[in-house]
């Protein structure tokens, strides 16, 4: 099926660990976005990337990069994974036509302890 | 900081009951959306009111905008029980990438 791949699903870290989330889509998407959930908090954006080879940072980048390695992927890494990043992550990608929004994937549950 | 504030925060009704939820944001914009979430899942996305629209249809679903108040409605007719999920309005207020705002979501349940 087409859509937005998200790798793990589940991932429990130490403080101090680092580790890559792992973001592909398969819709010729041109952007492609990171967001944190937090109960409560709505989505918060924490990088985008407006076409391959861009990124830019989104409303809470701090303790994150992001790599665009192609058109079809877009990670993001914790360098040194603090207890305050403990949240849900979602990836999304959109194409040229803003009517059909977002396509998100199914979610990464992280957490650091 | 949050674009979109929804209202209510959680909302429970019976089947078969209309559902409305309110999205309010605070600058201009080129869209509003509006997506689902069921518990655990990622994020769908069910409509989008360009500025220049002031409702829309689609199945079951009504949204309405006024960009004088900025505000924006969603309404579901005829309630399911599948219909119970968070609902997020988000805006798209840029002229380049589309970078959306969320809102902190309505929180629906529908009731048998």
């Amino acid at each position: 099926n087409a859509g937005v791949t998200q790798t793990p699903k589940f991932q429990v870290l130490k403080t101090g660990q680092s580790m890559t989330l792992q973001c592909a889509q398969d819709m010729n998407h041109n952007s492609m976005y990171w967001y944190r959930q937090d109960p409560g908090m709505g989505l918060r954006l924490i990088y985008y990337s407006a076409s391959e080879g861009t990124t830019d940072k989104g409303e809470v980048p701090n303790g994150y990069n992001v790599s665009r390695l192609n058109k079809r992927e877009f990670s993001l890494r914790l360098e040194s994974a603090a207890p305050s990043q403990t949240s849900v992550y979602f990836c999304a990608s959109s194409g040229r036509d803003r009517s059909y929004g977002y396509t998100f994937g199914s979610g990464t549950r992280l957490t650091v302890v | 900081s949050q674009q979109g504030e929804e209202d209510p925060q959680a909302l429970s009704i019976q089947e078969g009951e209309n559902a409305t939820m309110n999205c309010s944001y605070k600058t201009s914009i080129n869209n509003l959306q509006w997506y689902r979430q069921n518990s655990g899942r990622g994020l769908v996305h069910l409509i989008l009111i360009r500025s220049n629209e002031r409702e829309k249809h689609s199945g079951r679903l009504r949204v309405t905008l006024d960009t004088s108040k900025k505000s924006s409605s969603l309404l579901i007719t005829a309630s399911r029980a599948a219909d119970t999920a968070s609902y997020f309005c988000a805006t798209d207020a840029q002229r380049g990438a589309q970078k959306l705002v969320f809102g902190q979501g309505t929180r629906l349940t529908i009731n048998p």
